[in-house]
């Protein structure tokens, strides 16, 4: 496996449910992220991690839960979600973090369905 | 208020054809890293050029150009010899200074469509 890794593809849950998306990345960066894209919005910045470390956390409602046990590895645990969350989950992940010159590369996203 | 601005929410070009596509840009701060990603229909954001703001040279990757104009704040995507598979939807991003914190900001995107 090579670049950044998500699973599941596709997610159709309840409101009820309790479900979790798995993000790793193959190119030994340092930091990663979770961004929301939702239809004729811009993409949203949800979470950073920096060396495994929390280091951003953009408002997002605690039905949205962040979890980075490695430098490799972040997950998105979600309970409880709206419907108004159905969107597109990408993982990102970059080199340092920190600096502008940093760039991001993405995952092929998880296209979540809550009903 | 809004970071990026891509004022063009869908353009077409035909196969072989050069286009450009537009971004503006609104920041303050000195240092910054300008970015242009690919997102076909299966939705999976993909890279394809980076211009620093210190950069005195416009950016180049293969069919890809950036045409940077500092002091209008553009910086506009040029695509060369078109092909059909350059249809999809173009975001243009930017990052600020360290202070500023981690996010990229998206403009809107533009979905460019290449008829053959």
């Amino acid at each position: 496996e090579t670049g950044v890794t998500q699973t599941p593809r596709h997610l159709v849950m309840g409101m009820t449910n309790k479900k979790s998306l798995k993000c790793e990345q193959h190119l030994g960066h340092n930091a990663m992220y979770w961004y929301k894209q939702s239809a004729k919005k811009p993409l949203e910045l949800m979470f950073v991690y920096s060396l495994e470390e929390r280091v951003e956390n953009n408002s997002v409602p605690s039905r949205f839960s962040p979890e980075c046990p490695n430098s490799s590895h972040l997950f998105l645990h979600l309970h409880t979600l709206q419907p108004e969350d159905s969107a597109l989950y990408l993982c990102a992940s970059s080199p340092q973090g920190l600096v502008s010159t940093d760039t991001q590369y993405f995952g092929p996203g998880t296209r979540l369905t809550v009903l | 208020a809004q970071k990026i601005t891509q004022t063009q929410p869908g353009m077409f070009v035909q196969e072989k054809e050069a286009v450009t596509l537009d971004c503006t840009y609104d920041t303050s701060d000195q240092s910054y890293g300008l970015f242009w990603y690919k997102q076909p229909s299966s939705g999976e954001m993909i890279f394809l050029i980076y211009q620093g703001s210190y950069d005195e040279q416009n950016a180049t990757e293969g069919r890809y150009s950036l045409n940077f104009q500092k002091a209008r704040k553009s910086a506009n995507l040029v695509i060369s010899a078109s092909q059909l598979g350059d249809s999809a939807m173009y975001f243009c991003a930017m990052r600020e200074g360290a202070y500023s914190g981690y996010a990229l900001n998206f403009g809107k995107g533009t979905s460019l469509l290449v008829t053959p």
